[in-house]
């Protein structure tokens, strides 16, 4: 089975632009997640979608936004940059909430998209 | 979600056995305990999950005791590939609507040395 996909790997944009950042989950998983990583805060909860609905939203401002399509893709967008965006995002996919014994919370992450703002 | 407490490195040799502690004593019934692996610049990997006494898999054991205000992490005889982040997480299992928010902390850099 492949692994949970993230495009582009790495991204450079400049302050004030905007990005959509995109994340395949394992197939079968409707549950995906989306991570901030930093170095100085560390990994950060954003936001998870399960059937195409948010489910749940960390401390973050209405600059960060994301969807779920109908196939579980998700998608994360982030307007307005700013330089303190610049981070490893990483998404996460998981079974959870499917009915009976293969939901799982275990949640497997893909390689993470390297977003640089200038 | 409960918060867990990790040393903030380890170092080690290769063919050591290497056992990370985590502290987690606000964990709730429905919790399981989690462990990842993060190498720099990469996601994290699941390695082990559990909620009482003792899980073995290819990669690592993980003891956890009665009270499961604590879960030891060890992987036997590790390489200099083992050298990564380990992250100790909590958070409920349960079916259905339940949120899948991780809150990782600050994690333990093990170094693992020739």
């Amino acid at each position: 089975k492949a692994g949970v996909t993230q495009t582009p790997r790495y991204l450079i944009k400049t302050r004030g632009q905007q990005v959509t950042l995109s994340c395949s989950p394992i197939s079968g998983h409707r549950s995906v997640s989306w991570y901030q990583q930093t170095p100085g805060q560390g990994l950060q909860f954003l936001f998870e979608y399960f059937s195409e609905t948010q489910r749940n939203k960390g401390n973050f401002p209405g600059r960060f936004s994301g969807r779920q399509f109908s196939n579980s893709r998700s998608e994360m967008n982030v307007s307005t940059l700013e330089l303190g965006d610049s981070a490893l995002y990483l998404c996460a996919s998981s079974s959870k909430g499917l009915a009976g014994p293969s939901s799982t919370d275990t949640q497997y992450f893909g390689p993470g998209t390297r977003l640089t703002v200038l | 979600l409960a918060k867990t407490t990790q040393p903030i490195s380890m170092d080690s040799y290769e063919g050591q056995e290497v056992n990370i502690t985590c502290s987690h004593n606000n964990i709730a019934t429905n919790d399981y305990i989690t462990w990842y692996q993060q190498f720099p610049s990469q996601g994290p990997r699941f390695i082990i999950q559990g909620y009482k006494t003792k899980v073995t898999n290819e990669v690592a054991s993980l003891f956890i005791p009665a009270d499961r205000k604590s879960s030891t992490l060890s992987l036997p005889r590790v390489s200099l590939s083992d050298t990564a982040v380990y992250y100790c997480l909590v958070g409920d299992i349960g079916y259905g609507g339940a949120t899948n928010k991780l809150i990782f902390g600050t994690g333990t850099l093990l170094a693992v040395q020739p």
